[in-house]
Formats: C-alpha cells, sequence, structure tokens
C-alpha cells in the first residue's frame, strides 16, 4: 500500500536553532515528492516540488533534499514566522495527479 | 498573482440539507482538483478535471457530485449532509499540458452541518 509518513508530528524550536523534518514514503512508483506550508485554517502553499533523487530545492530558509526512500526539509535559523504545519504529498507514476499526503509536523518556533 | 478563488468561504447547513461549493480556478490552468480535509487530519482527495472531464476519483462519497465549467471553474455538489461531512473544502488547480505538477491551493470552504 502506498504511504507517505511524516516525522516528527510536531517540533518546538528556539528562534535560530535549526533542524530537518523527515518525510519518507512507500509507494510504487514515485512521479514528483511536493513540500506544503499550512497555517491554521488556511489553503496549503506550495513550498517545492523534487522529482530525482539527488536533487534539492531552496528557497529563502528553507531546503529540500530527495532520496530514493524520503525527503528532508531543512530550516535553517528559524524565525518565529516560520511556525506551520508543513506537509510532504506525492504523486505516482501512474498518470495519476492526486495528491497523497502525509499527516503533517506541526512546528512552532519560538521567539 | 492572480490565485484559487472559493466561494463561498463560510457554510452552514442542517443534517439533510444540500450545499454547492464553488471554485474559480488559476486563470490557464486547466485542472481542478477537489480535497477534503477534516479536524486536525491531512487534506484527502475527492475528484478531479482535466479539460472539463472528469480525470480521477478519489474517495468522495456518492452523495457529492462534482463538474467543471466551459469557463473552468468548477462546483462541488452535496446532497443528504451529515455532521461528519463537516470539514474544509480545498479546491486547488494546475497547469497539467506541459507536464506541470505542482498544485496551487485556495483558501478553502469550511463547511460546518448541525
Amino acid at each position: 500500500e502506498d504511504q507517505v509518513t511524516q516525522s516528527p508530528e510536531a517540533l518546538r524550536l528556539q528562534e535560530g536553532e535549526s533542524s530537518s523534518l523527515n518525510c519518507s514514503y512507500t509507494v510504487s512508483g514515485l512521479r514528483g515528492l511536493f513540500w506544503y506550508r499550512q497555517d491554521p485554517g488556511k489553503g496549503p502553499e506550495f513550498l517545492f516540488t523534487l522529482y530525482s533523487a539527488g536533487e534539492e530545492k531552496e528557497k529563502e530558509r528553507l531546503k529540500a533534499t530527495l532520496t530514493k526512500k524520503e525527503s528532508f526539509l531543512h530550516i535553517t535559523a528559524p524565525k518565529p514566522e516560520d511556525s506551520a504545519t508543513y506537509l510532504c504529498a506525492v504523486t505516482m507514476d501512474t498518470g495519476r495527479r492526486a495528491l497523497t499526503f502525509g499527516s503533517g509536523t506541526r512546528l512552532q518556533v519560538q521567539p | 498573482a492572480a490565485g484559487v478563488i472559493q466561494s463561498p468561504r463560510h457554510l452552514i447547513k442542517e443534517k439533510r440539507e444540500t450545499a454547492t461549493l464553488k471554485c474559480y480556478p488559476i486563470p490557464r490552468h486547466d485542472t481542478v482538483y477537489w480535497y477534503q480535509q477534516g479536524p486536525g487530519q491531512d487534506p484527502q482527495f475527492l475528484i478531479s478535471f482535466y479539460e472539463k472531464m472528469q480525470s480521477d476519483k478519489g474517495s468522495i462519497p456518492d452523495r457529492f457530485s462534482a463538474q467543471q465549467f466551459s469557463d473552468y471553474h468548477s462546483e462541488l455538489n452535496m446532497s443528504s449532509l451529515e455532521l461528519g461531512d463537516s470539514a474544509l473544502y480545498f479546491c486547488a488547480s494546475s497547469l497539467r499540458t506541459g507536464g506541470y505538477d505542482e498544485q496551487f491551493f485556495g483558501p478553502g470552504t469550511r463547511l460546518t452541518v448541525l
């Protein structure tokens, strides 16, 4: 069964304390892996798409990497405004384009 | 930049009533997706349309139906509402032609069934 698992479920950091979020996937054939940020009661905000193992993408304090089994979202020197739930999602190479989401990591950055 | 528009933003209905949610995708996007997000849960795929034709179906109840119109806006119709239908409903759009998979989400419609 295709699965997307995120860890940790929740993470509390001090401002400036770098860390990584993990997304592991067991799918029959990965087409793409996506990272989204979601604030409470709002729609997911697109961050990154990764297609190939070894691929990396950066945006401000965020960097996403992909291996054959998992993806990491590295947060460097986070600020309180980075507090949100970070969702990982995948699409399969079956032709289906619907996203299958993990359960997310709730990040809280304290000043 | 233009984003996905959803209406209404909030909707309160009684059990067994019907509801219609509307979605206006980003201009020139050819694919629309509907997702349901229950409290504390991740978004679950319901249904999608590519160039106005249903392209994929997820865990959408038989009580729900959807369509995409000639102007590419989409509507999700929900009948015989149940308490368990209370959730955030998101619409997302993408430009599938050309191989772009990124989906951009709207702000959502919060449906409360009493």
